[in-house]
């Protein structure tokens, strides 16, 4: 199974709400990765998990909050968001000291 | 043609001829160095990657070319097919967990 799963698909939020949006990966990897891509631009890296210990932080606002329960699953919850936030946000994986990483599909984000 | 401006970067080519995506770099301390596509709707996936220390690495009808002196990236695609249609992205990683991600270019494969 080389695959990276991201639910859901499409979101859309008011900026009141607060969300999740989930990543599942079962091959083992022991590095998750969340990015954020605008559109017509490139992917930008929000977070890196490392053994399920939270690595690199970009800078992110405090609205975004990732987790990694285990070393399969990584969510990022979403509270008081903006519209400037829409955007497609995609979470990778791969093995630690690897760079070559798996991404999934992405969640198509809209803030209203 | 290549042409460059206000939108992402696009590269037309005939279908059969070669492509060569061009990318710079920023960051002389990058280990590593990477060629992505991604197609319309789905995440980017990985093509090739090249260390630091080498300056050219093949795959299957893809090349990469790093000249560390012009911090300079390219690739590569030989006989360039209409499913090659996406944007690439070429990235560059230091020695930890970080990617940092080049603006992109959208190749066009013409019938």
């Amino acid at each position: 199974d080389t695959e990276v799963t991201q639910t859901p698909k499409h979101l859309v939020m008011g900026m009141t709400n607060k969300k999740s949006l989930k990543c599942e990966q079962h091959m083992g990897h022991r590095a998750m990765y969340w990015y954020k891509q605008k559109a017509k631009k490139p992917p930008e890296l929000m977070f890196v998990y490392s053994y399920e210990k939270l690595s690199i932080n970009e800078s992110v606002p405090s609205r975004f909050s990732p987790e990694c329960p285990n070393s399969s699953l990584l969510n990022l919850h979403l509270h008081a968001l903006q519209p400037e936030d829409s955007a497609l946000y995609l979470c990778a994986s791969s093995q630690q000291g690897v760079h070559e990483q798996y991404f999934g599909p992405g969640t198509r984000l809209t803030v209203t | 043609g290549e042409s460059v401006g206000l939108h992402l970067p696009t590269l037309s080519v005939q279908e059969g001829d070669n492509s060569i995506i061009n990318c710079a770099y920023s960051n002389s301390a990058s280990d590593y160095f990477i060629w992505y596509k991604q197609e319309s709707g789905k995440g980017p996936q990985f093509i090739i990657d090249i260390r630091s220390n080498m300056d050219k690495r093949q795959g299957q009808r893809v090349t990469v070319l790093l000249n560390k002196t012009v911090k300079h990236l390219s690739l590569q695609i030989a006989a360039t097919q209409p499913g090659d249609s996406a944007v690439y992205f070429c990235a560059e990683k230091d020695y930890g967990q970080n990617f940092v991600f080049g603006p992109g270019t959208r190749l066009s494969v013409l019938p």
